[in-house]
């Protein structure tokens, strides 16, 4: 089955620096790539995702790129705030009905 | 995502005891699915089902049983098969008519072990 690994697990940036999360998946056929946001003790809500037809997407200050030759995909977040603080989970998805397959998370600490 | 509702928002279970959360959404979601998140992990995929009276194994499937008698309503049944059974279980849904589809996440139950 697929297999994503995400990188970094913790990262730790200045209020206003960028952050970037990157995750690679190992089936060549995943078509679909969310990206989560986790608050702690809260539910995940999608906050961008990228369909493989697709190079880059961009929702104000996050953007997502996708990389199918490399079969990776990342996470960028510009003028991070405070309130960026959180865990993120970047998944994979196949056709094979909407399996998503999750990263490990990457828990993003933005210092004011 | 806040017409998917879990209850309990804790949970306690004590040794050779079944158990049974509950999954309900208004949002007239074909797909629901159920996943298990231990700290420092991914969520990992119990069961899914794509529609009333069908429901497919996940990855970690094994301890745990489910039912889907009705549209809104995914139970999460965790047996005494189940010896690590500690996690925070997160429920979701999807459209289920196409592939690529975002999933929403219910606000999550969390078993403990007594």
């Amino acid at each position: 089955g697929e297999n994503v690994e995400q990188h970094p697990s913790t990262l730790s940036v200045q209020e206003g620096d960028s952050a970037v999360i990157k995750c690679t998946y190992s089936d060549s056929a995943s078509n679909y790539f969310p990206w989560y946001k986790q608050e702690l003790g809260k539910r995940p809500q999608l906050i961008i995702d990228i369909r493989s037809n697709v190079g880059e997407k961009k929702d104000q200050r996050i953007a997502v790129t996708l990389n199918k030759t490399a079969k990776h995909f990342s996470l960028h977040i510009t003028e991070t705030q405070p309130e960026d603080s959180a865990v993120y989970f970047c998944a994979a998805s196949r056709d094979n009905f909407n399996k998503f397959y999750f990263g490990s998370g990457t828990k993003l600490n933005v210092k004011p | 995502d806040g017409g998917i509702t879990q209850s309990p928002k804790y949970l306690f279970r004590k040794e050779g005891q079944n158990v049974t959360l509950s999954c309900e959404q208004n949002l007239n979601h074909d797909a629901m699915y159920w996943y298990r998140q231990d700290p420092g992990q991914g969520l990992r995929l119990i069961y899914y089902s794509q529609i009333v009276n069908d429901f497919q194994k996940g990855d970690i499937a094994e301890g745990y049983s489910v039912s889907r008698e009705k549209k809104e309503s995914f139970p999460l049944t965790v047996t005494s098969a189940q010896k690590n059974p500690t996690a925070f279980y997160l429920c979701a849904s999807s459209i289920g008519r196409r592939e690529g589809e975002t999933q929403y996440f219910g606000p999550g139950t969390r078993l403990l072990v007594l």
